[in-house]
């Protein structure tokens, strides 16, 4: 199986800061991979695919990059509405893994 | 607009058994893929199993393998996941969730997601 490591777990911010979370596959992927947000209580989001396409709908704010065995998720001026726990998933191949996820706080 | 819509929560003894359903409306049923994802509480989400909705073919992650069966009502517009000889672990947050495929790059995702079922092991 690929296992999926985030940095960091958590984090927090200011309104307006510029965020980064990477996240890590023990092998290369390709681009093979989706970022998704989820709120207490609600199920995840789609924010990202395919490494670096925005979901629709989705602000723009919101920024993937990476390929094979490092990638980012960006949040260019983070708004409050972003509080929430981030989760990188590869589908490169089954089982299809998630990493831990990454806790987004707002100071 | 898309929806999926699961079924209510479920609270069931060791050893049972517990069907969680998945109702889409809003799209084709059969042109869309289904998946099965868990989550444990204070844990990650974990992929449990896939569907081929149009031909019924299905996979399963070899931890669920033997216990989990995915099945659809192409009628009914509908999911089902079964899982078998349930145990304490198995407590956890179940989705549903459409894939989105493009045919060109072979790339996969999650588009849409049920609003979870919780389903509750405890003798």
């Amino acid at each position: 199986d690929i296992q999926m490591t985030q940095s960091p777990s958590s984090l927090s911010a200011s309104v307006g800061d510029r965020v980064t979370i990477t996240c890590r596959p023990s092998q290369s992927i390709s681009s093979f991979l989706n970022w998704f947000q989820q709120k207490p209580g609600k199920a995840p989001k789609l924010l990202i695919y395919a490494a670096s396409s925005l979901q629709s709908g989705v602000p723009s704010r919101f920024r993937g990059g990476g390929s094979g065995t490092e990638f980012t998720l960006t949040i260019s001026s983070l708004q409050p509405e972003d509080c929430a726990t981030y989760y990188c998933q590869q589908s490169y191949s089954t089982p299809y893994t998630f990493g831990q996820g990454t806790k987004l706080e707002i100071e | 607009q898309v929806q999926l819509v699961q079924s209510g929560a479920e609270v069931k003894k060791p050893g049972a058994s517990v069907t969680v359903s998945c109702k889409t409306s809003g799209y084709t049923f059969t042109t869309y893929a289904m998946h099965w994802v868990r989550q444990a509480p204070g844990q990650r989400l974990e992929w449990m199993a896939w569907i081929n909705t149009g031909n019924g073919n299905t996979k399963y992650s070899e931890k669920f393998q033997g216990r989990v069966t995915i099945t659809r009502d192409t009628s009914a517009s509908t999911a089902y996941m079964d899982l078998s000889s349930l145990r304490s672990e198995d407590t956890a947050l179940y989705y549903c969730a459409r894939e989105y495929y493009d045919i060109l790059t072979g790339l996969m995702a999650f588009d849409i997601w049920g609003q979870g079922t919780m389903v509750t092991v405890s003798s």
